[in-house]
């Protein structure tokens, strides 16, 4: 059974600091990799999709990287600013059509 | 192109009522997944439906939860006689097609129905 981890559960840093927050899975055999950011209230939104051929995505200030083999992935956020604030979840896609979330990690970046 | 629709956004029950739950895919999504958040908890998957067809179950409580998604309208997550216990987000998803073989589609989210059960 596939289990996700996200470490720390809670972080918070000051503006202008880079930051990094770790994802860990069980099961190696995954299709892909899901870094989404949820706003209290709020829905979710996918940040960087990473396929498991892949090493890493990059979209602006954010960089996500994947080691399938050692069920590790990281998301860095560069520069960080007070509306990166959020949580952020990282979720695995196995051989069915079900991603497999972490608790998330809750972002706070104070200005 | 609007994206995923969740109605109502907030629903408040009383023990032994039902709740009903609707989500409207992107259009031409025909790959819909439910998911709950419990409080303090991750997003766990509930049920993949694919047009008049549920594929996987297997998230679903054994009782009183169904769902469903027609050839018209929108999918329909049901709960029948709520208890507290109930009480989370419920998130509905989309995809265009099956992404097991290709590997590459997401998921995308809609905004959740937060569910209070009194």
């Amino acid at each position: 059974k596939q289990e996700v981890t996200q470490i720390p559960a809670a972080l918070s840093v000051p503006e202008g600091e880079n930051l990094v927050l770790n994802c860990s899975f069980t099961d190696s055999a995954i299709y892909n990799l899901q870094w989404f950011r949820q706003d209290p209230g709020k829905g979710l939104t996918s940040l960087l999709l990473i396929q498991s051929s892949q090493r890493e995505q990059t979209s602006g200030r954010l960089n996500a990287s994947l080691d399938k083999s050692s069920g590790r992935s990281t998301l860095y956020i560069a520069a960080s600013q007070p509306g990166d604030s959020a949580t952020y979840l990282c979720a695995v896609k196995g051989g069915s059509e079900k991603l497999v979330f972490g608790k998330g990690t809750k972002l706070t970046v104070n200005p | 192109n609007a994206g995923v629709m969740q109605n109502p956004r907030h629903l408040v029950r009383r023990r032994g009522q039902e709740a009903r739950l609707r989500c409207s895919p992107v259009k031409g999504h025909s790959h819909v997944y439910w998911y709950r958040q419990l409080p303090e908890e991750g997003l766990k998957f509930m049920v993949y439906l694919q047009k008049e067809n549920i594929i996987d179950e297997s998230g679903m409580p054994k009782e009183r939860f169904s769902a469903e998604f027609p050839k018209e309208g929108p999918s329909i997550l049901r709960i029948q006689q709520v208890v507290r216990g109930d009480s989370a987000a419920y998130f509905c998803a989309s995809s265009p097609k099956s992404s097991v073989r290709g590997g590459g589609e997401t998921q995308y989210f809609g905004p959740g129905t937060r569910l209070l059960v009194l």
